[in-house]
This record gives structure tokens, C-alpha cells and sequence, in this order.
């Protein structure tokens, strides 16, 4: 147990549809992360925060939004849905940016 | 676009036997380089994070060695047992927080 949580575990939604996404990083850790694996795709990194300010913005479409609140749990919405939007979103947590990152057990997102 | 690529893609070897993986990785704007071990059905959990060119870490039979200069890391296992069965990955962190994965080496290994 790596002590990041990740809700839901699984979400099956239709297209054109918004969703959330939440994570609660380790206790201490200031830094969350959020990444898409879907198939035949390595671990894609959408976005980071540290804190509860935007630190680093990867391959996030603009469909795709995100937040930390004050008490450092993480929020990824994701809206207008489409099929290709379909894969395993996982949230990591690090002390700080050159730590190793702790992983949740993700959330498997499927989009019909 | 940063590529960091693994090589091989999969591995199968039986148990007792040792095997290395590679992970490249471009060799500019370098802070540090993960590996992570990722069984099937759980999440990535952290094995090593490397800083320093010529840095060596070991964990159990697992060691992995760095070099930034021409940009490589090995990752090795020592006498593979069944459990080691799973996916490793690296990861390269160029920048303050942006980490770049690679598809990861599958390796699987048989009784």
C-alpha cells in the first residue's frame, strides 16, 4: 500500500459526458501527478501540482482540467468524453520534485 | 518531444538466471532517472532514483547503474525468482517535474 488513494476505482460513462476523478497523496507529500496509461501507450504525465499551485502541464487536452485544494487532495475533471478518452488514470505523490513518485491504484475509466 | 526507450520489450527467463535491462535516455537537460517495478493488476512502485553520473543503487538482487554522458541505465537481477515477474520501467526527469516514461521491459520469469 503506497498510501496515495485514488476514488473511483472503475467509472464506465458515456460519450459527451464530465467526470471526477480524486486522489488524496501520502501524508506529508506536497507534489501530485497525474498520469494516463492507455493500451499500447506508455505512462503519459497530464499535469502536476505542488502545494495547490500548477507546477508542470504535460500532454493534457484542454477538455481536461485539474485542482489541489488546501487539504492537498487532488481533483482531474474530465469533460465532453469521448472513446479515446478510455484508460487507466493514475495519481502519484512525492515529497518533493526529484523524489520518487508513490502511486495510487488508479482509476480505470471507460468511456462508451 | 524527450524519448527514453527500453530495450528489450520482453524477457522470459527461468528462474536462477540473471538478466539486465537497458533504459536510454536523452543526455541533455538531466536531473535524475527512475525505475520503477510495476506488477500486473498494482500500481508502479519506486526501486531507484538516480542523480549522479556513475551512481550505482542496490536493492536485494536488484542493482542499476547510470550514465548521464551518454545517456544509459542498467537495471540488473541477480538469480530471478518468479516474483520478479513483472514490468519495469524508467523514467527520465529533465526539468523541475516533468517525468518521461518508457514503455518498460516485461520480464517474466519461470519456475
Amino acid at each position: 500500500d503506497s498510501g496515495v488513494t485514488q476514488t473511483p476505482k472503475h467509472l464506465i460513462t458515456a460519450t459527451g459526458q464530465r467526470v471526477t476523478l480524486r486522489c488524496s497523496p501520502r501524508s506529508g507529500d506536497l507534489s501530485v501527478y497525474w498520469y494516463q496509461q492507455s493500451l499500447d501507450q506508455g505512462l503519459q504525465f497530464l499535469i502536476q501540482y505542488y502545494n495547490g499551485e500548477e507546477r508542470a502541464k504535460g500532454n493534457i487536452l484542454e477538455r481536461f482540467s485539474a485542482q489541489q485544494f488546501p487539504d492537498l487532495h487532488s481533483e482531474l475533471n474530465l469533460s465532453s468524453l469521448e472513446l479515446g478518452d478510455s484508460a487507466l488514470y493514475f495519481c502519484a505523490s512525492s515529497v518533493q520534485g526529484l523524489s520518487e513518485q508513490y502511486f495510487g491504484p488508479g482509476t480505470r475509466l471507460t468511456v462508451t | 518531444i524527450l524519448n527514453v526507450e527500453q530495450s528489450p520489450q520482453s524477457l522470459h527467463v527461468q528462474e536462477g538466471d540473471s538478466t539486465n535491462f537497458t533504459c536510454s535516455f536523452p543526455s541533455s537537460n538531466f536531473y535524475a532517472l527512475h525505475w520503477y517495478r510495476w506488477e500486473t493488476a498494482k500500481s508502479p512502485e519506486a526501486l531507484f532514483v538516480m542523480t549522479l553520473n556513475g551512481d550505482e543503487k542496490k536493492k536485494g538482487r536488484i542493482s542499476a547503474t547510470l550514465n548521464t554522458k551518454e545517456g544509459y541505465s542498467y537495471l540488473y537481477i541477480k538469480g530471478s525468482q518468479p516474483e520478479d515477474s513483472a514490468t519495469y520501467l524508467c523514467a527520465f526527469l529533465s526539468g523541475y517535474s516533468t517525468l518521461t516514461f518508457g514503455k518498460g521491459t516485461m520480464l517474466l520469469v519461470s519456475p
